[in-house]
C-alpha cells in the first residue's frame, strides 16, 4: 500500500464548477501538506501548503487537512479552462536535513468550456 | 532569474550507455533534489543534497549517482542505463531552513528514453 493515495482521474468538469480533489495517507508523522499543479510537459509548481489540520484559502483555492481521518482536499471554485492540469498532493514529515516530500500520483483535471 | 534549469530536455539512450543530467539554480538555494516521475507512481526522490559537497540517498537511488561540486549545480549520472530508467527526471531546489519547511522549486524536466 502506498503512503499517499490519490485518484488519478481524469476528472472532467464544466467551466464554473466547483472541483474537489482529495488524497488519503497512512503516515501519521506527516506535518506539512502541499498541493502542486503540473501543466502538461512542465515541472510541478507549488499551489498551496498547510501545516497540520485546518483550512487555508487563497483566492479560488481552498486546502483542507483532516489529520484525524488522514485526508486532505483541494477545492477550486469557479473553475476555469486554465485550471486544466494535473494536481499533485505532497506531504512532509519534517525530520530535518532536507525536505523529503512524499507525493501522490496526481489527479488529471480538465475544465471544459 | 532563470530559476531551476535542466539540461538536456530530451535524450534517447541505448541500454548500457552512460549519461549525466545537469541541474542548475540561480536562487542561491542550499538544498537540491532529483526526482523521477513515472505513470501511476508519482514523483519519487532519487538523491538529494543539503549543501555543496554533500549528497544523500532518497527513495529510489539504485542505478544513479550524484555530485554537488558547486552550490548552484547538481548532477545526476546514469553509469549503465537500463530500460527501467526510462522516465521524466525533475530537479528541484529549496532555500534550506533547517527543520523548517520551505518551498521546492522544480525545473522543466528531462525526458529520458532507454532502448
Amino acid at each position: 500500500q502506498k503512503e499517499v493515495e490519490q485518484d488519478p482521474g481524469p476528472l472532467s468538469v464544466p467551466e464554473g464548477a466547483i472541483v474537489s480533489l482529495n488524497c488519503t495517507y497512512s503516515n501519521s508523522a506527516f506535518q506539512y501538506f502541499m498541493w502542486y499543479r503540473q501543466y502538461s510537459r512542465k515541472g510541478p509548481e507549488l499551489l498551496m501548503y498547510t501545516y497540520s489540520s485546518g483550512n487555508k484559502e487563497d483566492g479560488r483555492f481552498t486546502a483542507q487537512v483532516d489529520k484525524s481521518s488522514k485526508y486532505i482536499s483541494l477545492f477550486i471554485r469557479d473553475s476555469q479552462p486554465s485550471d486544466s492540469a494535473t494536481y499533485l498532493c505532497a506531504m512532509d514529515e519534517l525530520t530535518g536535513g532536507g525536505n523529503k516530500l512524499t507525493f501522490g500520483t496526481g489527479t488529471q483535471l480538465k475544465v471544459e468550456l | 532569474n532563470a530559476g531551476v534549469t535542466q539540461t538536456p530536455k530530451f535524450r534517447v539512450l541505448k541500454t548500457g550507455q552512460s549519461m549525466t543530467l545537469l541541474c542548475a539554480q540561480d536562487m542561491n538555494h542550499e538544498y537540491m533534489y532529483w526526482y523521477r516521475q513515472d505513470p501511476g507512481m508519482g514523483l519519487r526522490l532519487i538523491h538529494y543534497s543539503v549543501g555543496e559537497g554533500t549528497t544523500a540517498k532518497g527513495e529510489v537511488p539504485d542505478g544513479y549517482n550524484v555530485s554537488r561540486l558547486k552550490k548552484q549545480n547538481f548532477l545526476l549520472g546514469l553509469e549503465s542505463a537500463a530500460p527501467s530508467q526510462t522516465s521524466v527526471y525533475f530537479c528541484a531546489s529549496s532555500r534550506g531552513q533547517g527543520r523548517g519547511w520551505d518551498t521546492q522549486y522544480f525545473g522543466p524536466g528531462t525526458r529520458l528514453t532507454v532502448l
